[in-house]
This record gives structure tokens, C-alpha cells and sequence, in this order.
């Protein structure tokens, strides 16, 4: 079965630092990757995804992250972090195999505080 | 365009009741997916329909069911509610659904936050 952990709650970072975002998956073969957002009373938004190719992806809003297949990671990146991104980011996984459908697999979650 | 739209927003139910919501996916998406967000277990997988036929299912009690409309709209029933059924219940669309759609992004609703008492 697939997993995905977001090893850390919560991430502090001062407006205008770098921010960074963990996430590790377990799952067999080569997933889809992917980011969302989510803020206060609304939905999961989509920041970036990675399919193949250059393992740098860029997404929404300036955020990137970085694809490592040997240690299984998908880290979410922002040069310079901005107060009105502090949410709730979600790390999740896709079986790049028809029978998988849409099924997205979620990590926990981390919250993300920027303070000014 | 108009996005993913979930009905209603808010409820409260009684433990026993049922309760029924509703989405209505992004025009010419024909897959809906299910998911339920809890702060205990997170973001899980309840179920997907693809043209009016359930392609996957998570691990959830038979409790919970769903249907998908000729429409593409879809709605998901939960039968004799607990206190454990809580939750926020997003409602997810895309164009199409596994394979080489796999990397289809879903586009979420904004949630139906449901409160069981």
C-alpha cells in the first residue's frame, strides 16, 4: 500500500526567508506527485505536480519542488516566502496505473505560519 | 469558468440520521471523486464515479455510499451517522480518470463541513 509523510506539523519561516515543505512517499513503481493548498473554510487548491522529466518543477504562485526518485522525496520550495502563504500544504501520490483511477494518497499535512 | 460546487456548506445532524450532499463538477468533467478530512485521520479517499459508474472505492463502511448523475453531478449518502462521521466531505472533478489521465488535476470544492451531535 501507498504512503506519504510530511514528517513535520508545522513550519515557521520570517517573511522573505525561504521556505521548504517535506515529503517522503512509499509507494511501488514510479508515481504522479503532487501539491496542494489549502486555506481557512475552503478547498485543496493545486500549487504544482510532477509527471516526468526535469526534476525541478515549477507551480503556482512561486513555488517549486524538487523530485528526488532515490530517496523518494517531493519537497515543496519558495525562494521567498510571503505572509499570505501561510496554509496547510498537502504532499499526495497517484498509481500511475489505470485501475488507480483518480485516487489521490495524502500525506498529513503541514501548516505552514509566516510571520511578518 | 465555474468551479467545483458543493452543497451545502454546512449541517448538523443527529447521530442515526442520515445526511445527503451534493456536487456539482467543472462543465465537461466527467469524473467526481470523494474524500473525507478529519483532523485525527486527514485527507482519505472515499470513493470516484466516472460516467455514472463507481471506479474506485476506499475503505470505508457501507454506511457511506454514492451515485453520479447523467449529468456528471454526483452525490454521496451517509446512513445512520456517528459522531465519528464529522468531517469536512470535499468533492473533487477532472476531465478524465486513470492511465494517461493520471496526471489530471482534480479541482476541489470548497467542502461540506458536516457535524454530528
Amino acid at each position: 500500500a501507498q504512503s506519504v509523510a510530511q514528517p513535520e506539523d508545522q513550519v515557521n519561516v520570517a517573511e522573505g526567508n525561504p521556505l521548504t515543505v517535506k515529503c517522503t512517499y512509499s509507494v511501488s513503481g514510479n508515481p504522479y506527485l503532487f501539491w496542494y493548498v489549502q486555506y481557512p473554510n475552503r478547498g485543496l487548491q493545486f500549487l504544482l505536480k510532477y509527471i516526468t522529466g526535469d526534476n525541478l518543477v515549477k507551480g503556482s504562485y512561486g513555488f517549486e519542488a524538487e523530485f528526488n526518485k532515490s530517496q523518494t522525496s517531493f519537497h515543496l520550495k519558495k525562494p521567498s516566502a510571503l505572509v499570505s502563504d501561510s496554509a496547510l500544504y498537502f504532499c499526495a501520490v497517484r498509481l500511475r496505473i489505470k485501475a488507480a483511477g483518480n485516487k489521490l494518497t495524502f500525506g498529513g499535512g503541514t501548516r505552514v505560519l509566516v510571520k511578518p | 469558468k465555474a468551479g467545483v460546487t458543493q452543497t451545502p456548506r454546512y449541517l448538523i445532524k443527529t447521530r442515526g440520521q442520515q445526511v445527503t450532499l451534493s456536487c456539482s463538477p467543472i462543465s465537461g468533467h466527467r469524473s467526481v471523486s470523494w474524500y473525507q478530512q478529519t483532523p485525527g485521520q486527514g485527507l482519505q479517499f472515499l470513493f470516484e464515479y466516472f460516467s455514472e459508474t463507481q471506479r474506485n472505492k476506499g475503505n470505508f463502511p457501507g454506511r457511506f455510499s454514492g451515485r453520479q448523475f447523467s449529468n456528471s453531478r454526483s452525490e454521496m449518502n451517509v446512513s445512520t451517522l456517528e459522531l465519528g462521521d464529522s468531517a469536512l466531505y470535499l468533492c473533487a472533478s477532472s476531465l478524465g480518470t486513470g492511465g494517461a489521465s493520471g496526471a489530471n488535476v482534480l479541482t476541489f470544492g470548497a467542502g461540506s463541513r458536516l457535524t454530528v451531535l
